[in-house]
């Protein structure tokens, strides 16, 4: 079964920068595609990232495109997101997910979330 | 591109049918098979219980079934069960590697 736990979220200044990771066991991490997904405070899920399996593709939703970079390391089995110049509204739990993509598109295991608040 | 329109809320009593709608457009929900829909408890992270329209993953009981009709995609919870009171979600596919979820629907078993 797979497990993903994600980390690195926490209070940020406006303008600034965060790394979250996202640990994965319990699957082969290398053969799948991997996604982050976010949550504002009382709001729905937005979907932000995808990477490929090799880590050679990637997409990006237009609100966070040229702000956040999805990357990978499968020889560590972790996903990461780089966020920069983080605005209030980019405050949200996020999740990274297991994903098919390209034959289908669906996010088939999440982690548990981690929180970023960006605030002054 | 606009997040998929569901019902804020959603009821129905034990053992009852409940059906949550999920609108879209002829670019996303009316053009592709690619809908899914997740339950979501408060503070944990989202389930998927239906993926494609109407199939389910392993595990996820019969009593979750999806279908599609034009630009709107349902959910419908049969027999309900306490257990089933959570925030659902639906997502589709809407083209250039992009996916879009609804708003959420809150469901609630009387």
């Amino acid at each position: 079964e797979a497990q993903l736990l994600e980390s690195g979220g926490g209070l940020v200044q406006p303008g600034g920068s965060l790394r979250l990771s996202c640990a994965a066991s319990g699957f082969m991490f290398s053969s799948y595609a991997m996604s982050w997904v976010r949550q504002a405070p009382g709001k729905g899920l937005e979907w932000i990232s995808v990477i490929g399996a090799s880590g050679g593709t990637t997409y990006y939703a237009d609100s966070v495109k040229g702000q956040f970079t999805i990357s990978r390391d499968n020889s560590k089995n972790t996903l990461y997101l780089q966020m920069n110049s983080l605005r209030a509204e980019d405050t949200a739990v996020y999740y990274c997910a297991k994903v098919v993509w390209g034959n289908n598109y669906r996010f088939e295991s999440w982690g548990q979330g981690t929180q970023v608040t960006v605030s002054s | 591109q606009s997040a998929l329109t569901q019902p804020p809320s959603a009821s129905g009593s034990p053992g009852q049918s409940v059906t949550i709608s999920c609108t879209g457009t002829s670019s996303d929900v009316g053009s592709y098979k690619y809908v899914s829909w997740y339950q979501q408890y408060p503070g944990k992270a989202p389930k998927l219980m239906i993926y494609e329209v109407s199939k389910r993953p392993s595990g996820v009981p019969d009593r979750f079934s999806g279908s599609k009709s034009g630009n709107t995609a349902s959910l419908t919870v049969s027999g309900l069960q306490a257990e089933d009171e959570a925030d659902y979600y639906c997502s589709s596919y809407v083209g250039s590697n992009n996916v879009i979820f609804g708003g959420g629907t809150k469901l609630t078993v009387l």
